[in-house]
């Protein structure tokens, strides 16, 4: 079946590492999103990516990093410079950049914490 | 930049009763898409209702319908004949277009309990 998959579905990891999270779509999407879930606080958007080999910053991009390197594949590091990355992370892809139909299709997330 | 304002942090529906979810956002654009999305206790997202601002009727789906007011910038989400699977999070969101880029802006949503 066609998705989105996110692993690891659970994280731990000590101060001070970085940690990869990843993200595969098979439905041939060209838009890939990184969103942090927090309590109260709604999904916000770490970087997105339209096309391969290129992403931008989102709203909370500082500590975070990002490749698209394969349109199949839009990896997140969280790297030792976020200084509270404790959450649950949910990567998404649409469609078509631009001005398409706007729907996002969303995986199951991943849950970090930090010990 | 655009923001989405969900007033209600929790609601509470008997099973078969209605209920209205309320969501006001902010923009400057003209055109753009909102949303509704539901994220019950397994936090997969799911797309709910889908709402295009330059259509005047508003949408609907089964026993989902919005009330889509494009002057006031007000976008609820009422649910009739509630469900025991409607209990979950409840997001609005909002998709503008500056330039080539779509991104969706959330809420900080509503928590649904719809009891017996």
């Amino acid at each position: 079946d066609g998705g989105i998959t996110q692993s690891p579905k659970y994280l731990f990891r000590k101060e001070g590492q970085n940690v990869t999270l990843s993200c595969e779509q098979n439905l041939n999407h060209d838009a890939m999103y990184w969103y942090r879930q927090d309590p109260g606080q709604g999904l916000r958007l770490i970087y997105y990516s339209q096309i391969v080999n290129d992403f931008q910053k989102g709203d909370i991009a500082e500590g975070y990093s990002v490749s698209r390197e394969k349109k199949e594949s839009f990896p997140l590091t969280v790297t030792s410079a976020q200084k509270n990355p404790t959450a649950f992370y949910l990567c998404a892809s649409s469609a078509t950049s631009g001005r398409g139909t706007g729907e996002l299709f969303f995986g199951e997330g991943s849950r970090l914490t930090v010990l | 930049a655009q923001t989405v304002t969900q007033s209600q942090p929790e609601m509470s529906v008997q099973e078969a009763e209605t209920v209205t979810l309320s969501c006001t956002y902010d923009t400057s654009e003209s055109n753009y898409y909102l949303f509704w999305y539901k994220q019950p206790p397994s936090r997969q997202m799911i797309l709910v209702i889908r709402q295009e601002a330059y259509k005047q009727q508003n949408a609907t789906e089964n026993r989902f319908s919005v009330n889509f007011q494009k002057a006031a910038k007000s976008f609820s989400l009422k649910i009739s004949d509630s469900q025991l699977g409607d209990t979950a999070m409840y997001f609005c969101a909002f998709m503008g277009f500056t330039g080539t880029a779509s991104k969706l802006t959330f809420g900080t949503g509503t928590r649904l309990q719809v009891t017996l």
